[in-house]
């Protein structure tokens, strides 16, 4: 069953439409991912939530922006999509399987289009 | 210079193959070293898990670590089919709360039938 759930699988959308992706789980975890990865780059790390606190990273465009109403969703809304933020866009979720063994889990991606 | 560095294939083998996957990394501080496996259009699901240096084996899988030269390598025996998709390896360094991983760009294999 899965446990990262994202909503659409795939997304498209006019250049500078508002979007939402949305990420939900069932694991109860208190920290959830975004991250975009473009085709045959690694994945990139947008932002994180620890429980409510929310982090940005550095050079997260502010077109960018995500919320998290409470344990189980997460929001990644992009205000003006242009062409370049076209990609596949992955949440994922946090939890200890051992001393000092962390593992994510990540969701099955939306892949967003903008035309 | 990119924090890991991978090697980018793509790689085809023929089924029954060892396949050797690579990455080398800059930071020093790194401890843990993952390789994470993505199907295609999917998301990365966990492979492997190693701490420090040294092998660790799992079925046809072996993940090895060298921190010495800052080299960690995953070898696949008796490759399948079912296990062509991008391989991704990811490592973060000790003591991070919020726990953020450095991925490398990834390797896709196609293991030929």
């Amino acid at each position: 069953d899965a446990m990262v759930i994202q909503n659409p699988r795939y997304q498209v959308t006019q250049f500078g439409k508002p979007v939402t992706l949305s990420c939900s789980q069932t694991l109860n975890h208190n920290v959830m991912y975004w991250y975009q990865q473009k085709s045959s780059q690694a994945p990139k790390l947008l932002f994180h939530y620890y429980d409510k606190d929310f982090n940005n990273e550095a050079d997260t465009p502010d077109n960018f922006q995500s919320r998290r109403p409470n344990t189980s969703f997460c929001f990644l809304d992009i205000r003006s999509p242009g062409l370049g933020d076209a990609a596949m866009y992955l949440c994922a979720t946090k939890r200890r399987v051992g001393q000092g063994n962390e593992k994510l889990f990540f969701g099955s991606g939306t892949q967003l289009s903008v035309l | 210079q990119k924090e890991v560095e991978q090697d980018p294939g793509p790689l085809s083998v023929p089924e029954g193959a060892i396949v050797s996957l690579n990455c080398t990394y800059s930071n020093s501080a790194f401890q843990y070293f993952m390789w994470y496996r993505q199907y295609s259009r999917k998301g990365p699901e966990l492979l492997m898990y190693t701490y420090s240096s040294g092998n660790k084996e799992d079925g046809r899988f072996t993940a090895q670590v060298d921190k010495s030269s800052k080299y960690i390598s995953l070898f696949i025996r008796d490759s399948q089919p079912s296990d062509s998709a991008t391989y991704l390896c990811a490592m973060s360094s000790r003591g991070s709360n919020d726990y953020k991983l450095s991925f490398g760009a990834g390797t896709t294999v196609t293991v030929r039938a």
